[in-house]
């Protein structure tokens, strides 16, 4: 079965600093996979996504994710962090089936701090 | 504006009072779910529809009943709220061909005391 690995609960970040969020996944074919973010009280935003093609990802809000299939890995990265980027990250997995009930499989979620 | 609506977005109530979570959406998407998120467990789906009619058990259905009775609700039932299903919960929807774009509802925090 498909899983998604956030191995980091919490990290904290001095603002200006670069940011990696880490996202291991289990999948045995070409994997689709997802960066969301949820901000304090919010829903669920989509900050990217990868299909196929350039493993490199630019997303919004100034994040990119690159997707290495020899390490299952899909980080997300920043190079310079703003205060209002504290927020909880989820990375996740497309579990996809013979018909159309196919469906999104989160990672536990990454707690991201901002330090002033 | 296409979005999925939930209401309320806040609610506690006690254990065993009846209770049910709107969810609408305004896209005409076929395929409807609902989760739970926990803290350490990201979110976890409880039951999801691929049409009208037609609902199928998450990874966490104990405790939950669903219905689509029209195309653009899915309501969330407790039939008897425990503690333990104190949590956010998202309801998300998307075409049933395109398992890619999902959109989520603002999401609904539960208190059961």
């Amino acid at each position: 079965a498909q899983s998604v690995t956030q191995p980091d609960i919490h990290i904290t970040v001095s603002e200006g600093a670069s940011l990696e969020l880490r996202c291991n996944y289990s999948y045995g074919a070409t994997p689709y996979l997802f960066w969301y973010v949820q901000s304090p009280g919010q829903g669920l935003q989509l900050l990217l996504k990868y299909f196929s093609g350039d493993t490199l990802v630019q997303g919004i809000k100034g994040f990119e994710a690159e997707f290495k299939r020899s390490q299952s890995s899909f980080n997300l990265r920043k190079p310079s962090v703003h205060w209002s980027d504290a927020a909880e990250y989820f990375c996740a997995v497309v579990q996809l089936t013979y018909s159309s009930a196919s469906k999104i499989i989160f990672g536990s979620g990454t707690r991201l701090s901002i330090r002033p | 504006e296409a979005q999925v609506t939930q209401n309320p977005r806040y609610l506690i109530t006690v254990t065993g009072k009846k209770l049910t979570v709107t969810c609408s959406q305004n896209m005409n998407h076929e395929y409807m779910s609902w989760y739970r998120q926990d803290p350490g467990l990201g979110l976890r789906q409880i039951y999801y529809s691929m049409n009208v009619e037609v609902t199928d058990k998450g990874d966490v259905p104990e405790g939950y009943k669903v219905s689509r009775k029209e195309k653009r609700n899915f309501p969330l039932i407790l039939e008897s709220p425990s503690p333990n299903q104190t949590s956010l919960y998202f309801c998300a929807s998307r075409l049933a061909g395109d398992p890619y774009e999902q959109y989520f509802g603002p999401g609904t925090r539960l208190t059961v005391t």
